[in-house]
């Protein structure tokens, strides 16, 4: 079966530090891979998709970018994290076929000071 | 731009009450999707519509995909605590790339007991 892991689960940090958060997919192939940011537990915002290694597509200009060095392997950082940037961060997946279901990870709290 | 609208925001009854939560949006979609979040997790798919005019039950839980594939509804009978999350819709656009979901901003139900 296929598994999603994301960690860490929390983290603070102070403005202008770096960030990375990590995404692992097991249990399957070529996934499409997302970085959705939730901001006082309601919506999703899109923030990054990747359909392939390499292949990265954002969907809001911000101060984070996206890497998918392996195929199961997806990687949210920043060079200097901003106030704003604090939110619940979930990393997810799907087959990229029929309605394209997405499964989530158990998501990243970012508190930024 | 919003492309999926759910009301209502905010909903809070007693164990036993029947409620319905919508979702709607003037765009045509390919397919729709609803998910549940709890607290500091990720969302987990509840079900998937494809047939415009589709109904489809999860035991209390019935779900309906408007005829013109433009909306959705959630009616929940016989509410328990347990129901108690966030009800989110999300979905793929037609006509385009399904890659991407639009997610509703949630309906944030609280079941008394």
């Amino acid at each position: 079966s296929q598994t999603i892991h994301q960690w860490p689960a929390t983290l603070v940090q102070p403005v202008g530090s770096p960030l990375s958060l990590e995404c692992t997919v097991e249990g399957t192939s070529n996934p499409n891979l997302y970085w959705y940011r939730q901001a006082a537990g309601r919506g999703l915002q899109l923030l990054f998709y990747s359909v392939g290694i390499g292949q990265i597509s954002s969907e809001v200009p911000q101060n984070l970018s996206a890497s998918r060095p392996q195929d199961r392997q997806f990687i949210l950082s920043s060079k200097k994290l901003l106030l704003s940037d604090s939110g619940f961060y979930l990393c997810a997946w799907s087959s990229g076929s029929g309605a394209n279901v997405l499964t989530f990870g158990a998501g990243s709290r970012l508190t930024v000071l | 731009t919003q492309l999926l609208e759910q009301s209502p925001q905010f909903l809070s009854i007693q164990e036993g009450e029947n409620l319905t939560v919508y979702c709607n949006s003037s765009s045509v979609f390919s397919s729709l999707q609803w998910y549940r979040q709890e607290p500091g997790e990720g969302p987990v798919l509840l079900v998937t519509v494809v047939t415009g005019g589709e109904v489809k039950k999860l035991k209390r839980l019935t779900f309906q995909f408007g005829d013109a594939r433009k909306d959705s509804s959630l009616h929940i009978t016989a509410a328990q605590p347990g129901d108690t999350g966030l009800y989110l819709c999300a979905g793929g656009l037609s006509g385009g790339s399904n890659y991407k979901l639009t997610f509703g901003k949630g309906t944030l139900l609280t079941v008394n007991p």
